[in-house]
């Protein structure tokens, strides 16, 4: 059971180029999800999936795009990559209850630079 | 969704208490109250979860006072690896879906 996996766990970009960061998971969750996180401050969510099939924007999305390719496997891509985007991306997925809390599970982080 | 505010950093010694206090003035009915920690270059982990009153697992304890306008994360006898970022979240499920805003967390500082 290995949780939620990335890939790749770094890349180099130079400005313009495109790219696309994939995450799985193996615990059989509706919902997957997109952050960010910048030098020294907290997660920001850039798109989330409540389920397979649906996608929805979080608070950054601008210069991203989202596939929820099937249940376990929810793509971010990247289509003309800026330095602005150099930041550090974790994936992660729930088993959200209908009416109920929800738990997140993170992966390990793709560390992305744009040059 | 609800606003959370937490310290920025605090620092402790091995074995002492650690309370770390969120405040979510505007939280909802149906909302829950989350902590994770974050250690360097990993993803954040899940810690505690609670509605009201009191809870607590092997980690830690949660307590949520009556207006459940504040929570407080308590670690006990602390150590060096606990030395991490601690978030607070509130948040419950919307329509389309469960959506969640991280502040900017809790530096905790752990000192020999």
């Amino acid at each position: 059971n290995a949780g939620v996996t990335q890939t790749p766990k770094f890349q180099v970009l130079k400005t313009g180029q495109s790219m696309t960061l994939q995450c799985a998971q193996d615990m059989n969750h509706n919902s997957m999800y997109w952050y960010r996180q910048d030098p020294g401050m907290g997660l920001r969510l850039i798109y989330y999936s409540a389920s397979e099939g649906t996608t929805d924007k979080g608070e950054v999305p601008n210069g991203y795009n989202v596939s929820r390719l099937n249940k376990r496997e929810f793509s971010l891509r990247l289509e003309s990559a800026a330095p602005s985007q150099t930041s550090v991306y974790f994936c992660a997925s729930s088993d959200h209850l209908a009416g109920g809390p929800d738990t997140q599970y993170f992966g390990p982080g793709t560390r992305l630079t744009v040059l | 969704l609800a606003k959370t505010t937490q310290p920025i950093s605090m620092d402790s010694y091995e074995g002492q208490e650690v309370n770390i206090t969120c405040s979510h003035n505007n939280i909802a009915t149906n909302d829950y109250i989350t902590w994770y920690q974050q250690f360097p270059s990993q993803g954040p982990r899940f810690i505690i979860q609670g509605y009201k009153t009191k809870v607590t697992n092997e980690v830690a304890s949660l307590f949520i006072p009556a207006d459940r306008k504040s929570s407080t994360l308590s670690l006990p006898r602390v150590s060096l690896s606990d030395t991490a970022v601690y978030y607070c979240l509130v948040g419950g499920r919307r329509t389309g879906g469960f959506k969640t805003i991280f502040g900017a967390g809790t530096r905790l500082f752990v000192k020999a």
